[in-house]
């Protein structure tokens, strides 16, 4: 397996436009995350979902964040209008079941927001 | 407050020494945590996971302690290589049967030839 995808791995766009952050999560994972990654927060968990059905938004900053998994294998996150204060690391992670399980996380997509 | 605390310098030490991080979290009852490596640019892998019923486990070189009621993890590597320069992350579920890691800030180690 060639584990879990992210794209892309950079992108660096001007302030008010929208971000679409991919990710394609190992085969067979029923579970899907999103973090983001700053030095002053560290990781923080935006989403999860499980078989496809967001369960947690809770960690979403704001409604200019939104995520999807339209099916199993393809979620995205999607920032609308962007900010420079958005500008992080964007990971996304699955795991097979209930999150004692191993997290098996993507490469990441460095964001900068001008 | 709930916390995770991980300390932010950098640990600095020779090869071949044992290195050992600490992971010190307030206000939680975890029932689960875990570790990961994490190197630049890269995201983090997943190393081990202890359950709040045992008091130590063991991987090769790595070798993890859990004291609840010190409400405290260490993580040791033994002889320690260059190779083992990375940043690690401690996790915790933070909302007692949720099993959602919370992750502390993580904290630099560097080896020394």
């Amino acid at each position: 397996d060639a584990g879990v995808i992210q794209s892309p791995r950079h992108e660096v766009t001007e302030m008010g436009q929208e971000v679409t952050l991919r990710c394609k999560p190992i085969s067979g994972h029923d579970y899907l995350f999103w973090y983001r990654q700053t030095m002053m927060r560290g990781l923080e968990l935006l989403i999860y979902f499980n078989n496809n059905v967001p369960i947690d938004d809770s960690g979403m900053p704001e409604d200019r964040f939104s995520a999807k998994m339209p099916n199993a294998s393809f979620s995205t996150l999607k920032i609308q209008p962007s900010e420079p204060r958005d500008s992080a690391v964007y990971f996304c992670a699955s795991t097979p079941g209930p999150s004692t399980d191993t997290q098996y996380f993507g490469p990441g997509t460095r964001l900068t927001v001008l | 407050s709930q916390k995770i605390e991980q300390n932010s310098e950098a640990l600095n030490i020779q090869e071949g020494k044992t290195a050992t991080l600490t992971c010190n979290y307030t206000n939680y009852s975890p029932a689960y945590l875990q570790w990961y490596r994490q190197d630049p640019g890269r995201g983090p892998v997943f190393l081990l996971l202890i359950r709040e019923n045992e008091k130590e486990k063991r991987k090769e070189r790595l070798k993890v302690t859990f004291d609840t009621t010190l409400k405290q993890s260490l993580f040791h590597i033994t002889a320690s290589q260059p190779a083992d320069s990375a940043t690690y992350l401690c996790a915790l579920d933070v909302s007692g049967g949720s099993y959602i890691p919370t992750f502390g800030r993580g904290t630099s180690l560097i080896v020394h030839p």
